[in-house]
């Protein structure tokens, strides 16, 4: 079974601090994804990666970094947390065919 | 740029019975692939069902079928012999590998939440 695991379920940080949420998954798989998950607006793509050390920009990257050192590991950075970040942020992985995406449980950001 | 729009923002259904989710979606491409996942209260976003825009056929896994309609740009989703365990958001999804610099990136729609009485 494929399996994504994201650092944490919870997280509660203070406006101005640096943020990491880090995501692993263990299918050797080309493609992670960062999505954001708010009520009525459904899931949102902040970056996206589809190799070790390449990223691509999403719909909403404003505000966030991203980092692929590993191919299995994920990392998307809030280089200066607002409340405006609070939200559900879900990581992603999939092969390059046939596009399925695995997704982790989910890190629930609160930022005060 | 693609849309889906799910505008059902909850629905119900009495267990052991019918329901059909509604999407649609909006491309200019030929070639795409449409997906439901479930995302049940406080667990992971599971694949539910996948249509490949090429096949005529309708996908189906045991109780979850769909009615693709692809003039129509229509994609929705049949639960049969409803359960409680369906109970969930259930989300459409799209992604195109148009150009080869697609990646598998999925565009979402709003979610619907489903409600299973017993």
């Amino acid at each position: 079974d494929v399996k994504v695991t994201q650092s944490s379920r919870y997280l509660v940080k203070r406006t101005g601090e640096k943020v990491f949420l880090e995501c692993v998954q263990d299918m050797d798989h080309e493609n992670m994804f960062w999505y954001r998950q708010d009520p009525g607006l459904g899931l949102r793509l902040i970056y996206f990666s589809y190799d070790v050390k390449m990223k691509e920009k999403g719909d909403i990257p404003e505000g966030y970094s991203v980092s692929r050192e590993k191919k299995e590991r994920f990392s998307l950075i809030l280089e200066s947390a607002s409340t405006n970040q609070t939200s559900m942020y879900l990581c992603a992985s999939s092969l390059i065919e046939p596009y399925e995406q695995y997704f982790g449980p989910g890190t629930r950001l609160t930022v005060t | 740029a693609q849309t889906v729009t799910q505008s059902q923002p909850e629905m119900s259904v009495q267990e052991a019975e019918t329901v059909t989710l509604s999407c649609t979606y909006d491309t200019s491409e030929s070639d795409y692939y449409l997906f439901w996942y479930k995302q049940p209260p406080s667990r992971q976003m599971i694949l539910v069902i996948r249509q490949e825009a090429y096949k005529q056929q309708n996908a189906t896994e045991n109780r979850f079928s769909v009615n693709f309609q692809k003039a129509a740009k229509s994609f929705s989703l049949k639960i049969s012999d409803s359960q409680l365990g369906d109970a969930a958001m259930y989300f459409c999804a799209y992604t195109t590998d148009a150009g080869g610099t697609s990646y598998g990136k999925l565009t979402f729609g709003q979610g619907t939440i489903l409600t299973v009485h017993p």
